[in-house]
């Protein structure tokens, strides 16, 4: 298996635009994990689904994001319109169950201008 | 409430010296001791884990300690090598928490110095 995939590595945008990342976990697990990571506030889980369906997403900062798990191949997050503050690295990750080892994406790199 | 507590936030040791990171957690639910390893550009990834029915686990340099009375657990670099210069994270886990049982330790920032 290739591990998790994320696409785009990188993504700049102007603020106002909407934004779409999206996440390939590993095949046969069954948890996928979106993360945030800032200086200012470290590593965020934002929300995480386990078999397509989403458990919590407390982690949400507002209602211009939202994630979507479609199959158990895919998911995506979309922040709508985004903002200079959202500009941050964002990981997926996926895992078998919530407490093994959660395999980490290499990220994606967003700034919004 | 915060979950995990990691210290020191940085830390500089010389090569080959013992590098030490501590995680106080809160909640004794957590069933799943981690330490990540980060390095620039990379996503975190498992350096070693422990469960809670033993007090350690060495793997090569690297051991957890595990202290499920004082809720703690640390990682033990032996002999740092500039190569684990690296941001650390604790990362406790157990199952059916939802959020509160999925949260990661603000990160240690280590550098070793040649």
């Amino acid at each position: 298996d290739a591990g998790v995939i994320q696409s785009p590595r990188h993504e700049v945008t102007e603020m106002g635009q909407e934004v779409t990342l999206r996440c390939k976990p590993i095949s046969g697990h069954d948890y996928l994990f979106w993360y945030r990571q800032t200086m200012m506030r470290g590593l965020e889980l934002l929300i995480y689904f386990n078999n397509n369906v989403p458990i919590d997403d407390s982690g949400m900062p507002e209602d211009r994001f939202s994630a979507k798990m479609p199959n158990a191949s895919f998911s995506t997050l979309k922040i709508q319109p985004s903002e200079p503050r959202d500009s941050a690295v964002y990981f997926c990750a996926s895992s078998w169950m919530e407490n093994t080892e959660a395999f980490f994406g290499q990220g994606t790199r967003l700034t919004v201008v | 409430q915060q979950q995990v507590k990691q210290s020191p936030q940085s830390l500089i040791v010389q090569k080959g010296g013992i590098s030490i990171i501590n995680c106080a957690y809160e909640n004794t639910a957590f069933d799943y001791f981690p330490w990540y390893q980060q390095f620039p550009g990379k996503g975190p990834a498992l350096l070693i884990a422990i469960r809670p029915d033993v007090s350690e686990k060495k793997e090569g340099r690297f051991t957890i300690s595990f202290n499920k009375s004082a809720k703690q657990f640390s990682l033990h670099i032996m002999d740092s090598q500039p190569g684990d210069s690296a941001t650390y994270f604790c990362a406790p886990r157990y199952s059916g928490g939802g959020a509160d049982g999925l949260t990661f330790g603000k990160g240690t920032h280590l550098i070793i110095q040649p």
